[in-house]
């Protein structure tokens, strides 16, 4: 079975500041896609970001730029530039392209930004 | 834009009812998935389906069914609610599966409380 663990429930950051996110998965498929995505408070999910497992380059999406390790199963989230729209539970997922299109989630890091 | 909407935000069921939630999308995907929210848990795959009339177990199926008659249209029903199944429930949807076309499309989640 496919996991994905989360190790920070929650986080907070000052505004304009830095915060990572952290996440790790188990799986002994080669070929699969990561994701992050975030869900705002009473808003609905939205992609954050997506990496293919057999690209080396990081993935990367205005202020959002991951940290894939493919060797220690590794995919952290990096938010530059926090903003106070940023507040929200972010999720990591994982997609096996042999098992279709079927994500398996975290259990989800909260991430407060502060003014 | 692509569209996901869900019948109800909230809903509150006695143990024992039939429940039935409903998931629309606007955009001729093909793909479409009902996953369970729940605290520290993330979110968990209960169904999903490639098309019209299929369907495929997730990782949580039991206690559910869903009905897809039409490729809009994907309802999840709760043959006998039980207290256990109160959660939040999210549908998505996705064009496909590929590198490009692999992103889910949530709706925005329809908290069910059993009583």
């Amino acid at each position: 079975a496919q996991t994905v663990t989360q190790s920070q429930p929650e986080m907070s950051v000052q505004e304009a500041e830095t915060v990572t996110l952290s996440c790790t998965y188990d799986t002994s498929e080669s070929n699969y896609y990561l994701f992050w995505y975030k869900q705002p408070p009473s808003r609905q999910m939205i992609l954050v970001i997506r990496q293919e497992a057999y690209k080396q380059q990081n993935a990367t999406e205005n202020r959002f730029s991951v940290n894939f390790q493919k060797a220690a199963k590794s995919f952290s989230l990096k938010i530059s530039d926090s903003q106070l729209g940023d507040t929200a539970m972010y999720f990591c997922a994982h997609m096996i392209k042999a098992a279709g299109n079927k994500l398996t989630f975290g259990g989800g890091t909260r991430v407060l930004v502060k003014p | 834009d692509v569209k996901v909407t869900q019948s109800s935000r909230y809903l509150v069921k006695r143990t024992g009812e039939k429940v039935f939630l409903e998931c629309v999308q606007d955009m001729d995907h093909e793909n479409m998935f009902w996953y369970r929210q729940d605290p520290g848990l993330g979110l968990r795959l209960i169904y999903f389906s490639y098309d019209v009339k299929m369907k495929e177990k997730g990782d949580i199926p039991e206690g559910y069914s869903v009905s897809r008659e039409k490729k809009e249209r994907f309802s999840l029903i709760l043959e006998s609610a039980s207290t256990n199944q109160t959660s939040m429930y999210l549908c998505a949807s996705s064009l496909g599966t590929g590198p490009t076309n692999n992103e889910q499309f949530f709706g925005p989640g329809t908290r069910l409380t059993v009583l």
